[in-house]
């Protein structure tokens, strides 16, 4: 039974664009919230996190989006570049219960040029 | 300075085989995780170590998994009788503490065949 879901397998977007990848979750107890950004042969790199006390957290071109009562939050990515191109994964954790993340099975995003 | 790194990077061996994975966390890094990711999931939590005590060994799927971290720094994924179904990419993550929200940094995985 999956705890973080990314309904979304995949997703194709032109260079310049808006990149919008989704994740739901639905464990009530999930307080923390982060995206890594994977690259074929490598590990999981960190991308941006979003604690459950706010909405919205900013970095550059990436902007997470978390909607609490949807248990639903988003990446944005503006403007996308072909950098972009790789598989990324949502993740939570239950701080007040343990310190392990519960990954999605991850979104492969591809930026056209 | 350096990252988190694992050896080795490819693994194939038989069926009722042992293997060992190594990881080498990023110097300082209390915390140690190790995942696995099977074809097409996210990585899926093993164990996690704080210092050279297994914390949370939940995700560990059977008794056959064993994990160690005898000096606090650099920690083995023993693997006993090694079955079809252990082929995965086995990640290690580091963070400076176990704090719930603190970043972990992933090495590149070692890529287990078993045949």
């Amino acid at each position: 039974d999956q705890q973080v879901k990314q309904n979304s397998p995949s997703l194709s977007v032109q260079e310049g664009r808006i990149s919008i990848l989704n994740c739901d979750y639905t464990n009530s107890m999930f307080d923390y919230f982060l995206w890594y950004k994977k690259y074929p042969a490598e590990g999981p790199t960190f991308l941006i996190s979003i604690s459950s006390i706010k909405d919205k957290n900013e970095d550059g071109r990436f902007t997470v989006f978390l909607n609490k009562s949807a248990k639903h939050l988003s990446l944005h990515i503006v403007p996308s570049q072909p950098g972009d191109s790789a598989v990324y994964f949502c993740a939570a954790s239950a701080r007040g219960y343990g310190q392990n993340f519960v990954f999605g099975p991850g979104t492969r995003l591809s930026v056209l040029p | 300075g350096a990252g988190v790194s694992q050896t080795p990077s490819n693994k194939v061996t038989e069926k009722g085989k042992y293997v060992e994975l190594r990881c080498d966390p990023i110097s300082g890094h209390t915390a140690l995780y190790w995942y696995r990711q099977s074809l097409g999931q996210g990585p899926e939590f093993l164990i996690y170590f704080q210092g050279t005590g297994a914390a949370d060994d939940s995700g560990l799927p059977n008794d056959r998994f064993f994990a160690v971290r005898p000096e606090g720094s650099v920690s083995t994924l023993k693997i006993q009788r090694t079955e079809r179904g252990d082929s995965a990419v086995y990640l290690c993550a580091s963070s400076r503490n176990s704090g719930g929200d603190e970043t972990q940094y992933f090495g590149p995985g070692t890529r287990l065949l078993v045949l």
